[in-house]
């Protein structure tokens, strides 16, 4: 099956700094990738819809400064946490495809961590 | 999407076939049901979906009553590896993002 490649799968930080995470699909090109956070013992939540091109589409209650998206090739969207703190520790998980037989592929997941 | 219902947990011996039901009785007639499973500290892994049919591949079955209104997935032969949660959505389309329920605890024990 098609791939979705994430990176990194876990980062330590200070509070105060900033971490990227990146999504690649490996083997399709993708127009919408969507990006995920999950808190210990919670489901998945849809953070924000990354759109090749143009802006992001943030869930409600998401915030679009502290949570910056660039989907800037049909391959990558990167996920920046801006100035982190530990309230933002938690599991992030992209996914991409749909088109490839209504199939949605997710990457491995970041595990953030902020001391 | 489609309003999902899965019980939070379930048992299986290793080797067993896993049955795990889900209830789906506002499905729309162009709704798939999905289903997806995530293991432990890894992202969502894709086992298969269906309209009407019931479908098979490599990893499970998918049963759709005749009515839509509930599926089972079935893994024949459960190991220690599939212990995982298991989620059933039910959407229009793959191209949208998921709608991840409470899912069930699957726990194959040896």
């Amino acid at each position: 099956g098609a791939v979705v490649s994430q990176h990194p799968s876990w980062v330590i930080c200070k509070s105060g700094t900033s971490v990227k995470i990146e999504c690649r699909s490996l083997d399709f090109q993708a127009t919408t990738m969507f990006w995920y956070r999950q808190f210990p013992k919670q489901s998945l939540m849809l953070m924000a819809t990354s759109n090749e091109g143009s802006k992001a589409t943030y869930e409600q209650g998401v915030e679009k400064d502290k949570f910056l998206i660039n989907h800037a090739s049909l391959t990558l969207s990167t996920l920046t946490v801006t100035s982190a703190h530990p309230e933002d520790s938690s599991f992030y998980i992209c996914s991409a495809g749909g088109h490839i037989k209504n199939i949605q592929y997710f990457g491995a997941g970041t595990r953030l961590s902020v001391l | 999407d489609a309003k999902t219902t899965q019980p939070t947990s379930m048992d299986c011996a290793e080797g067993r076939a896993a049955n795990l039901p889900c209830n789906h009785s506002t499905i729309s007639g162009n709704e798939y049901v999905y289903w997806y499973r995530q293991i432990h500290s890894q992202g969502p892994q894709y086992i298969i979906h269906g309209l009407k049919n019931n479908e098979t591949n490599e990893m499970a079955s998918l049963i759709i009553t005749e009515d839509r209104k509930s599926s089972t997935l079935i893994l024949p032969h459960a190991t220690l590896r599939d212990t995982a949660v298991y989620y059933c959505i039910g959407m229009d389309t793959g191209r949208r993002a998921l709608t991840f329920g409470s899912g069930t605890r699957l726990q194959v024990q040896p």
